[in-house]
């Protein structure tokens, strides 16, 4: 089964809001609540961002929350930091093969 | 607080054996209702998941892997075990260990990971 599908890069400025798509099928995304987000800082290790696709683990920053519509689940960043500047996968439940994860996002603070 | 840690050879040959060990501090494997996976992301690309162990040894494994999987605990040493037979330079990855939120089959999310390891196929 193929990955999740996410945009190769998105920008924004401080202080900006941006959001990130992550779009599945009804085997995964579309019929399920488990959508969960990570975020990787260049040779470092994922970081659980959001979970059940609109929850935060304790710690996490409420600039940070996520929605799903459909086939699209989406992670979106309010009042975009300098260290929000990282990697960010999505990754969902699936009927099919258990797990997948999407190909990633690129963040780049301008 | 619970704390993951891989290790691994670095460098295995083409068609060998990749034998890989997650050690587990703060929590035990074994813990009711706890499971546990393997992550990999080969260079520069994404994130695939390769297979996950139950706190009483149930097993499941990503069915689009071409690479055979065994994934095991050995509770003895607190440690989580993966190992992957006949490699290729495909299986050239960053080799990560994580907990995982598992309800009956719905592999749910990942949390926490440990820092990984970095594994070369050479030929």
């Amino acid at each position: 089964q193929s990955a999740l599908t996410q945009p190769a890069s998105v920008s924004g400025s401080p202080g900006q809001s941006i959001t990130i798509s992550c779009t599945g099928s009804i085997s995964n995304v579309g019929t399920y609540k488990y959508v969960s987000w990570y975020q990787q800082h260049p040779g470092k290790a994922p970081k659980l961002l959001i979970y059940e696709v609109n929850n935060r683990p304790s710690g996490i920053s409420d600039r940070f929350s996520g929605s799903k519509s459909g086939n699209t689940a989406s992670l979106t960043i309010s009042g975009v930091q300098p260290e929000d500047e990282a990697d960010y996968y999505c990754g969902s439940y699936s009927s099919i093969s258990l797990v997948l994860f999407g190909g990633g996002t690129k963040l780049t603070v301008l | 607080q619970l704390q993951l840690q891989e290790s691994g050879p670095g460098l295995v040959k083409s068609s060998e054996t990749l034998s890989l060990t997650c050690t587990v501090s703060g929590d035990s494997v074994t813990r009711s209702g706890y499971y546990w996976g393997w992550v990999r992301q080969s260079p520069g690309k994404g994130l695939e998941w390769i297979a996950s162990i139950s706190y009483n040894g149930h097993t499941f494994q990503n069915p689009s892997l071409k690479t055979p999987v065994t994934i095991s605990l050995d509770t003895s040493q607190n440690q989580i075990s993966l190992k992957l037979r006949s490699v290729t330079a495909a299986d050239t990855s960053v080799y990560y260990c994580s907990k995982i939120n598992i309800l009956s089959v719905v592999h749910n999310w990942f949390d926490p990971w440990g820092q990984g390891t970095l594994v070369t196929v050479s030929s």
